[in-house]
Parts: C-alpha cells; structure tokens; sequence
C-alpha cells in the first residue's frame, strides 16, 4: 500500500503569513494528489484535485504543486477561516490514502 | 445541487453489526461516478472503507474486506455499509461521499458524517 506522511503535523500561524504544508508518497504516484480541508465537527471539503486544480469556490490564495512523491500546499495570506486541518490523498492506486493531517492553529 | 445523508444507529454492541444508508439526493447513483464510504476515528485521520460503481463488483479496503459489504438501492437513490464483527475500533464518524475517476480517486462531495460509537 502507499503511504503518505505530511509535515508538519501542526503549526502555528498568523493572520496575513504564508503557510506551506508538505505532502510525501511513498512511491511515485505522479500527479494524483488530492488535498481537503476540514473544519471541526465537519466533513472534509476538496480543495484541490490532480495536485494544482481547484474545486470549484476555492480561493486563489490556495494552490498545490509537485510530482512523483513530493507536493506542497500553500497558502498565502492566511485568512481566519483558513485555520482547520488539512489533509492530503493519493488516487493513484487502491486503497487510497490519506496523509495523517496538518493541524493550521491561530498563533 | 448533489447531496448526501448518512443515517443508521449511532450505537452498536461488540460483535454486532454496524448498517449504515447513504441517501443521494440531485444525482442518481446509477449514472456516471463512484460512491464510497470513508471514516475517521476521534481525534484521528481518514480510512477509505470501500467504492462501488452501479453494476460492478465493489472495491473495498483489504484491511476490512473480510468484514465489509457495501451495496445500493437505486430504486431509492441509497448505498449502504455493513461492518460486522464491530469492536471498539470501529468507533467512528462514518462519511458518504462521491468520488471522481476511479473508485479510490477524488472525493469531492461528502455527507455530513454520522458518529457510530461501539460499545455495550
């Protein structure tokens, strides 16, 4: 199975910084990766499908780059309903996978 | 607008077994897309559980496959879970969700989820 690690597992921000949040796969799984947000107490919401597409509504302060096993999600200028826990997932092989999370806190 | 309803106990004994329905509603379930079911422990990350296309055989998690039988109800635009042999780590908040491109591809609209606590 592919296994996929995020880093940070949390951090600490602020209102206006810029944030990045990376995504590793344990093999190549080219562009198929998926990044969600959630909120607590919510489901999770598709940000960005096939690692640099947004899902429709999505803010242009987010985007997502890489390939192979590397990807990033960035944000720049983080707003206040940025701060949530965001997740990443491969669809390139079964069963799909989930990084463990990246915790966005209030600094 | 598509949307999705998970519904089903929010308490099951060890041992028993755990049914949920997901209803489908401004999409039916029989025409282009995957449906699947996905949970997440408290506090924890997400496990995709299974997928399953109209007329095709469903695709499920190996780590539950033993245990797991996903299936649907086009009549009622419905897909449903059953988990059997449930323990404590199967406590969960269960999501619905469709899924673009294959069964283990983007899941790009989701249910609200349904906590499922296991215990006696």
């Amino acid at each position: 199975d592919i296994q996929m690690t995020q880093s940070p597992s949390s951090l600490s921000a602020s209102v206006g910084d810029r944030v990045t949040i990376t995504c590793r796969a344990s093999q190549n799984i080219y562009t198929f990766l998926n990044w969600y947000q959630q909120k607590p107490g919510r489901a999770p919401d598709l940000l960005i499908y096939s690692v640099s597409n947004f899902q429709s509504g999505v803010p242009s302060r987010f985007s997502g780059s890489g390939s192979g096993a590397e990807f990033t999600l960035t944000i720049t200028s983080l707003q206040p309903e940025d701060f949530a826990t965001y997740y990443c997932q491969q669809s390139y092989d079964s069963p799909p996978a989930f990084g463990q999370g990246t915790k966005v806190e209030i600094k | 607008q598509v949307q999705l309803q998970e519904s089903g106990p929010g308490l099951v004994k060890p041992s028993e077994t755990l049914s949920l329905t997901c209803t489908v509603s401004g999409y039916s379930i029989s025409n282009a897309y995957y449906w699947a079911w996905i949970r997440q422990p408290p506090g924890k990350g997400l496990e995709w559980i299974g997928s399953f296309y109209h007329s095709v055989s469903p695709f499920y998690n190996p780590s539950l496959k033993s245990r797991v039988t996903i299936s649907a109800d086009t009549s009622k635009n419905q897909f449903s879970l059953s988990l059997n042999s449930v323990t404590a780590a199967d406590t969960a908040v269960y999501y619905c969700s469709r899924v673009r491109a294959n069964p283990y591809g983007t899941f790009d609209i989701w249910g609200q989820g349904t906590l499922v606590t296991v215990s006696s």
